[in-house]
């Protein structure tokens, strides 16, 4: 069974900081991985995955993750952190199960961003 | 239209009564899901829907009671919940075009309490 493991349970930056929220997954296939983001009081929304092919992979509000197979990491990174980026991180990677597939997600890491 | 709404956002029911849960969405999806997320905690995976068949069922008590009457509805009908039951509940739909690499596209949950 695959799984991702999130390193870091809360991340603090400052406002225009880097912000690096950090995955490594555990496969036996070359895996599909994601990054959700979760605001309060909502659902997730998708910001980037990898597939196939180009290992850094751009998202939306900035922010991007680097598919790194000799590491078996999936970081992810936005160069100037805004207020607005205070929510909880999902990382995740879909595995083949009988009867189809299923995202398997890290326990999260919830970005705070000082002002 | 990229929404999946969820009906309603919060509900307060006791242990005897007999609830449901409404998730719809209009993009066209063929596969739509039910998450469980407790509090500080990832989603956690209950039912899977695709083409309007249950294809895959997480162990999930037979207390929870999924229904997909059509392609863009998916119920959860509630009955004899127990306390430990309350969380949010997410409902998420993806194309099914490729699976594995599939972007879920989530609700903003209802957000149910067990008294």
């Amino acid at each position: 069974a695959q799984s991702v493991t999130q390193l870091g349970s809360h991340v603090s930056v400052s406002e225009g900081a880097l912000v690096l929220l950090r995955c490594n997954y555990s496969s036996s296939v070359p895996p599909y991985l994601f990054w959700y983001v979760q605001y309060p009081n909502q659902g997730l929304q998708l910001l980037l995955k990898y597939t196939t092919g180009a290992t850094l992979v751009k998202g939306i509000n900035g922010f991007e993750a680097e598919f790194k197979k000799s590491e078996t990491s999936f970081h992810l990174t936005k160069p100037s952190a805004h207020m607005s980026d205070a929510a909880e991180y999902f990382c995740a990677v879909s595995d083949q199960v009988a009867g189809g597939f299923k995202t398997i997600f890290g326990a999260g890491t919830r970005l705070f961003v000082k002002a | 239209d990229t929404e999946v709404t969820q009906t309603p956002k919060h509900l307060v029911m006791g242990m005897t009564n007999k609830k449901s849960l409404k998730c719809e969405q209009h993009m066209g999806h063929r596969a739509m899901y039910w998450y469980k997320q407790k509090a500080k905690k990832p989603p956690e995976l209950m039912f899977v829907y695709s083409y309007e068949k249950l294809s895959i069922n997480e162990s999930v008590p037979s207390r929870f009671s999924p229904e997909c009457p059509n392609s863009s509805l998916l119920n959860l009908h509630l009955h004899a919940l127990q306390p430990e039951d309350s969380a949010l509940y997410l409902c998420a739909s993806s194309t099914e075009a490729s699976g594995l690499t599939d972007t879920q596209y989530f609700g903003p949950g209802t957000r149910l309490t067990v008294l």
